[in-house]
């Protein structure tokens, strides 16, 4: 029972142009989501997220959509740059009553950005 | 510079040889987890640490324990591998909180001959 989902293992984009990544979850708990980026050979590094009670956050290139009533997020990467290729991952996160986040992931998708 | 230190970064063991991963932090977070990820997956919780409270995911085999002894220090015991368990480890930590974003070490790759 796979609660998020990240559809496309893979996307390929132009440098300069805009990356578009996609991840749907089904859990309505969710109220937190965070994008990772991860380079081979390293660990995930948290790159952005963002609060259910918001349906937009942005940083610099960076900016995650949320749609709360279709269960899906995204991440736009603009202008998208050769260094920018790696394996994002989506993931998601619910407070249940904890004083930590159980984080939930999607599978990755692997982006290349070509010069 | 860096702040989630995991050693070693490669480990290989027999199958059934207990084996002991370690994950060191100087963020002083409050929490510390244990992911496994495998080839081509999402990774996966296995048990995390709030502060000396250790909690287990339900599904995580018993095969798999872990210890706390300080704030910085957190390691992941594997007592009789087999070859399933073959994969990325990954540590992480975080401020307590639900909605703080976990910071990763490099992981661990673990190989069961």
């Amino acid at each position: 029972d796979q609660q998020v989902k990240q559809n496309s293992p893979s996307l390929s984009v132009q440098e300069g142009r805009i990356s578009i990544l996609n991840c749907d979850y089904t859990n309505s708990m969710f109220d937190y989501f965070l994008w990772y980026k991860k380079y081979p050979a390293e660990g995930p590094t948290f790159l952005i997220s963002i609060s259910s009670i918001k349906d937009k956050n942005e940083d610099g290139r960076f900016t995650v959509f949320l749609n709360k009533s279709a269960k899906h997020l995204s991440l736009h990467i603009v202008p998208s740059q050769p260094g920018d290729s790696a394996v994002y991952f989506c993931a998601a996160s619910d407070a249940g009553g904890t004083s930590y986040g159980k984080l939930t992931f999607g599978q990755g998708t692997i982006l290349t950005v070509h010069p | 510079d860096a702040m989630v230190i995991q050693n070693p970064r490669y480990q290989v063991t027999q199958f059934g040889k207990p084996v002991t991963l370690s994950c060191s932090q100087t963020l002083n977070h409050n929490v510390m987890y244990w992911y496994q990820q495998k080839s081509s997956q999402a990774p996966k919780l296995l048990f995390h640490y709030y502060d000396k409270d250790f909690n287990n995911e339900a599904d995580t085999p018993d095969n798999f324990q872990s210890r706390r002894p300080n704030t910085s220090f957190c390691f992941l015991d594997i007592r009789s591998p087999g070859l399933g368990d073959a994969a990325m480890y990954l540590c992480a930590t975080s401020k307590a909180g639900y909605n703080q974003p976990q910071h990763f070490g490099d992981g661990t790759r673990l190989s069961i001959l």
